[in-house]
């Protein structure tokens, strides 16, 4: 049973590009949830999906967005990118109503 | 808002035993988290209290005081292997796991 995938792991993108991060959660799991990790800090929530919809929101700017699929797969996306956001981008899995989300090994970004 | 607080480093030794302190502020509580994260890699979970007391769990026990903001995790008979990021984080709302986490906690463990 394949645990909580990110792709890519990592990647190198320039001022002003767009980027897109994928997650796919842990087998039966319906909601995702993403989180961005500074250097030497604790994860910060981005944003949740559950049915293809995002269900809640931290404070992060417009210039991120995401997307879930029926598969219950998940994308980040980031626009305009900054210095920054580089960061380690992390996703969770859980169901809706449970208690344990399961993390993936992450998205090292790096914008230059 | 929410705020939640932790030793931002800590020194152990092997054999020894080590807590670490979080405390929180925050609405909505549903149930603390204690995660365990080595350097580069995701975390990994530890243990969950949504109840006031004690929860052992082998080498590891979490501790939640509801009416203080105030939780613990104690790590017994540390081992070199025991040095990574602890992180403290609490669970907000009934449905769909949103998780605040502190700035964690880089626990380092001599021989």
């Amino acid at each position: 049973d394949a645990g909580v995938t990110q792709s890519p792991t990592h990647l190198i993108k320039t001022r002003g590009q767009q980027v897109t991060l994928r997650c796919s959660p842990k087998s039966g799991h319906d909601t995702v949830s993403w989180y961005q990790q500074a250097l030497g800090q604790g994860p910060q929530f981005i944003f949740q999906y559950y049915e293809e919809e995002e269900r809640q929101r931290g404070n992060f700017p417009d210039r991120f967005s995401g997307h879930q699929f029926p598969n219950y797969s998940s994308e980040l996306n980031v626009n305009a990118l900054l210095l920054g956001d580089s960061a380690l981008y992390l996703c969770a899995s859980s169901f809706w109503r449970g208690t344990e989300a399961f993390f993936g090994q992450g998205t090292r970004l790096t914008v230059v | 808002g929410q705020n939640i607080d932790q030793p931002t480093e800590m020194t152990a030794t092997e054999g020894a035993i080590v807590q670490i302190n979080c405390t929180y502020q925050t609405s909505g509580f549903n149930g603390l988290f204690w995660y365990q994260q080595h350097a580069g890699e995701a975390p990994t979970f530890l243990s969950y209290n949504v109840l006031d007391g004690l929860e052992e769990k082998g080498r590891f026990s979490s501790f939640l005081s509801r009416s203080k903001g105030y939780s613990y995790l104690l790590l017994k008979e540390l081992q070199m292997k025991d040095s990574a990021s602890y992180l403290c984080a609490v669970r907000v709302g009934n449905a769909g796991n949103m998780l605040t986490f502190g700035g964690g906690t880089r626990l380092m463990v001599k021989p």
